[in-house]
């Protein structure tokens, strides 16, 4: 059974750092496309960054410079660092697992449950 | 970047009605196209990829279509558990994959 279980979440103050992580189960992270998306309070989806199964990494404008996505494959675990963070980064950060479908593109079919990220002072 | 306008923002519908939600792209994403539908308190659920295919398990009643810049979320007649907030996700070939801003299916 596929499973994703994020943590890390908590309470950070303005220009902080905090790195999430994203257990997975079920299948291997190395071998797949792997997303994190956060939801602001009330808000909708924002796509945040991908890592791809070669190991190329794309990011949200939001985040490029402050975020850093990546993955340990011996612990089948996804990561997000992010640094200099800001209050507009308050969140619930979601990770997925990106499917590849026939046609060679992707859609999120797997994802965890989220962690809340809260940048306050 | 491309941008995903959903419309409408919300939906008052009654239970047996047809929902019929749209999603338009700022320009041409082909057939490169996810649903999500995400229940309060809960993570998305993919409902369909590639505009018009069905992710496993997804009821029939719910149906999608589209291509280039307008695309279509169906939901032939709404039970209960579908009332919620539905989301498109444009995955052209390059990120960054971006999200339109929801539709919310309330209970009229």
């Amino acid at each position: 059974e596929v499973q994703l279980v994020e943590s890390g979440g908590g309470l950070v103050q303005p220009g902080g750092s905090l790195r999430l992580s994203c257990a997975a189960s079920g299948f291997s992270v190395s071998n797949n496309y792997m997303s994190w998306v956060r939801q602001a309070p009330g808000k909708g989806l924002e796509w945040v960054s991908v890592i791809y199964s070669d190991g190329r990494t794309y990011y949200a404008d939001s985040v490029k410079g402050r975020f850093t996505i990546s993955r340990d494959n011996s612990r089948n675990t996804l990561y997000l660092q992010m640094n200099s963070l800001r209050t507009e980064d308050t969140a619930v950060y979601y990770c997925a697992r990106d499917r590849l479908y026939g046609s060679g593109t992707q859609a999120s079919d797997y994802w965890g449950q989220g962690t809340l990220l809260t940048v306050s002072s | 970047e491309i941008t995903l306008t959903q419309s409408p923002a919300t939906l008052s519908l009654s239970p047996g009605e047809r929902a019929t939600l749209s999603c338009r792209a700022s320009q041409s994403i082909i057939n490169y196209l996810a649903w999500y539908q995400q229940k309060p308190g809960q993570a998305p659920r993919l409902l369909f990829y590639d505009a018009s295919n069905r992710a496993t398990g997804v009821p029939a009643r719910f149906s999608a279509s589209g291509s280039g810049s307008d695309f279509t979320l169906t939901i032939s007649s709404l039970e209960p558990e579908d009332f919620a907030v539905y989301f498109c996700q444009q995955r052209t070939s390059w990120p960054p994959w971006t999200f339109g801003q929801g539709t919310k299916v309330e209970i009229k």
